[in-house]
């Protein structure tokens, strides 16, 4: 089985710092792996995913995130924070390739990013 | 488009009541996802379908759960009856198939508050 482990139920930046949230996540077959938003009491909107080819990915908003398979770790990042990008973000796992299962999304527990002025 | 609607966005209810939760998905997804959301527990995945099909059930929590689609373009969670344990955010997404993978798009929520 997959699953997803977040490390930091909160993170807390300030406005113009880097922003690093964690993400690790165990599959037994190359995962596909998402980085969802969620903006206070709205529902998650997909930052960007990893499917196949390049490692890094780039998504909305200057979030970008990197496959490690070695590490099986797919780590978010922003250069600079903005008081804007103050949410919960969650990552999730997809098991493809096994009977179709490709539809399901584990996610973790989530990481609040607070962004102080 | 105008994404996934859900209905209501709040529901207040006592203990013993039934509650039924709506969706509309995006026009043309074939998956329809149902998920509910705690503090306690975070996002579990309850029940998904595929071309209004029931395909996986297994995180439904327990009877007092159900779920429907009756065509493409509707779907229902009921609760009957009611517990203050129920009380979370409940969330509808939904899916088309992109080059293997299904993305989905979530819907705004229902908050649910049993009293």
């Amino acid at each position: 089985a997959q699953s997803v482990t977040q490390l930091g139920s909160h993170v807390s930046v300030s406005e113009g710092a880097l922003v690093l949230l964690r993400c690790n996540y165990s599959s037994s077959v190359p995962p596909y792996l998402f980085w969802y938003v969620q903006y206070p009491n709205q529902g998650l909107q997909l930052l960007l995913k990893y499917t196949t080819g390049a490692t890094l990915v780039k998504g909305i908003n200057g979030f970008e995130a990197e496959f490690k398979k070695s590490e099986t770790s797919f780590h978010l990042t922003k250069p600079s924070a903005h008081m804007s990008d103050a949410a919960e973000y969650f990552c999730a796992v997809s098991d493809h390739g096994r009977g179709g299962s490709n539809y399901k999304l584990t996610f973790g527990k989530g990481t609040l990013l607070t962004v102080n002025p | 488009d105008a994404g996934v609607i859900q209905s209501p966005r709040h529901e207040v209810t006592e203990m013993g009541q039934e509650v039924t939760l709506r969706c509309k998905p995006i026009s043309g997804h074939d998956y329809l996802f149902w998920y509910r959301q705690t503090m306690m527990r975070g996002l579990e995945l309850l029940i998904y379908f595929n071309n209004n099909v029931p395909i996986d059930d297994s995180g439904m929590p327990e009877d007092r759960f159900s779920a429907k689609m009756p065509n493409a373009s509707f779907s229902t969670l009921k609760i009957q009856p009611s517990e203050p344990r129920d009380s979370a955010v409940y969330f509808c997404a939904s899916s088309l198939r992109d080059r293997g993978f299904y993305e989905q798009f979530f819907g705004p929520g229902t908050r649910l508050t049993v009293l």
